[in-house]
């Protein structure tokens, strides 16, 4: 069974502050690691899908950062907005193909105060 | 673009009672998997179900089953319902193509079991 931890479990930051997260998984049989934000009434939204070991992808202001071997992956949030406001989940892969299995972190909780 | 359809919204049941919720994937994802949140488990993987087989099962006991139609929507059923079944269940769909898998999440349902 996958272990999956996310640090912080929660954050407050002002805005225009620059914030990271970070998610620690099982370096074995690893396939992809995924990165979701789930605002409060939404559904959970796809950020990033990393698969290679140094894999860095960026959305606006949000990038992440992938280390396979050791387990981890990086979400940077640069200039934080009201708007970034959300749970911001990981999930490895639950096994080594392509499926819709995911394994996800208990998440952290970002508030930004205007 | 239909985004992925999950219904009833809400509903309320009694224990021992059964419960039926469908899911519509998006239009061409032949993926759907089905996912449990808690506030104290966080989002808990159930099953996912493609071409019509379920094709990858979480741990949770066999009052959770769930089918796909040929038109990839699915459904999942809990039997003799226990008052910790009360969650929102999640759906997702996704194509399953070469690469890493992106899920597209609906709004959800939310059961409450009394």
């Amino acid at each position: 069974i996958l272990n999956v931890e996310q640090s912080p479990q929660s954050l407050h930051v002002q805005e225009g502050d620059s914030t990271n997260f970070t998610c620690s998984f099982p370096s074995s049989n690893f396939y992809a690691l995924h990165w979701y934000r789930w605002e409060t009434a939404k559904s959970p939204e796809a950020l990033f899908v990393m698969t290679l070991n140094g894999d860095e992808k960026k959305k606006g202001r949000i990038s992440a950062t992938l280390n396979t071997k050791e387990g981890y992956s990086y979400l940077y949030i640069k200039g934080s907005q009201p708007e970034d406001s959300a749970t911001y989940l990981c999930a490895p892969s639950g096994g080594t193909s392509n499926t819709g299995k995911l394994i996800f972190g208990q998440g952290t909780t970002l508030q930004v105060k205007p | 673009k239909a985004g992925v359809t999950q219904t009833p919204r809400y509903l309320i049941k009694t224990r021992g009672q059964q419960v039926t919720l469908s899911c519509s994937p998006i239009s061409g994802h032949r993926s759907v998997s089905w996912y449990q949140q808690t506030p104290g488990q966080g989002l808990q993987f159930l099953f996912e179900y493609f071409s019509e087989t379920q094709r990858n099962k979480g741990n949770f006991p066999g009052r959770f089953s769930g089918r796909q139609f040929s038109n990839s929507r699915s459904e999942m059923n809990v039997s003799t319902l226990e008052l910790g079944d009360s969650a929102l269940y999640l759906c997702a769909s996704s194509k399953i193509r070469s690469g890493a898998n992106v899920l597209t999440f609906g709004a959800g349902s939310r059961l409450t079991v009394l």
